[in-house]
């Protein structure tokens, strides 16, 4: 069975401040993929990342990394140098192979920046 | 390119009342998948569709069923409308059979009284 866990519920921190959102997942696939979802207020699902199960770089773009390490199964999420406009909730996901685009979504994580 | 297109935005619907929920990919797509939201149960997936075929079904009761049109559009419809049904209903489209990037519509909210 497969399983996403955000564990953080909300977070709130002030304007430039780096945030890490935490991601850990479970399955027994070795064949998987995880996503990042950002969702504002207007309530659409934005694509921030996609990994695959055989790619464990980093990777950083702008303002956002990401660290995956299959280790610790975990997929987590930082924001350097917060604005407002990063206010949302983020969403990980998992996919196992063979499910195609049935994504399997943690809870979320709110996240609040105030000026 | 026009994204994920959802109509309608917002539904108001009575308990018993059966509801059609419309979807139409990004030009190209081939995949659509459904998603319910709701501040209980987060994001659960509901059907995957990939060229007129469902390939995944999530664990929802028979009440919702789904399906794809040869142009990729979808529909999913919830008969007998239960107050529980009331939720953010979102759509989203891929271009391949893999789980690439999937890209989302703004959903359909119902709201069931």
């Amino acid at each position: 069975a497969q399983k996403v866990t955000q564990a953080q519920t909300e977070i709130s921190v002030v304007e430039k401040e780096d945030v890490t959102l935490d991601c850990v997942y479970e399955t027994r696939d070795t064949t998987y993929y995880l996503f990042w979802y950002k969702q504002p207020p207007s309530g659409e699902l934005v694509f921030l990342i996609r990994r695959n199960s055989f790619d464990e770089q980093n990777e950083i773009s702008g303002r956002y990394s990401w660290n995956f390490q299959k280790s610790t199964s975990s997929f987590n999420f930082t924001i350097t140098a917060s604005q407002v406009v990063d206010s949302a909730v983020y969403f990980c996901a998992l996919s196992e192979a063979g499910s195609g685009y049935a994504l399997n979504f943690g809870k979320g994580t709110s996240l609040l920046v105030t000026p | 390119k026009a994204g994920v297109t959802q109509t309608p935005r917002y539904l108001i619907k009575t308990r018993g009342q059966q509801v059609t929920l419309s979807c139409s990919p990004i030009s190209g797509h081939r995949s659509v998948s459904w998603y319910q939201q709701t501040p209980g149960q987060g994001l659960q997936f509901l059907f995957e569709y990939f060229s007129e075929t469902q390939r995944n079904k999530g664990n929802f009761p028979g009440r919702f069923s789904g399906r794809q049109f040869s142009n990729s559009r979808s529909e999913m419809n919830v008969s007998t409308l239960e107050l529980g049904d009331s939720a953010l209903y979102l759509c989203a489209s891929g271009e391949g059979p893999w789980a690439t990037e999937a890209f989302f519509g703004q959903g359909t909210r119902l709201t069931v009284v």
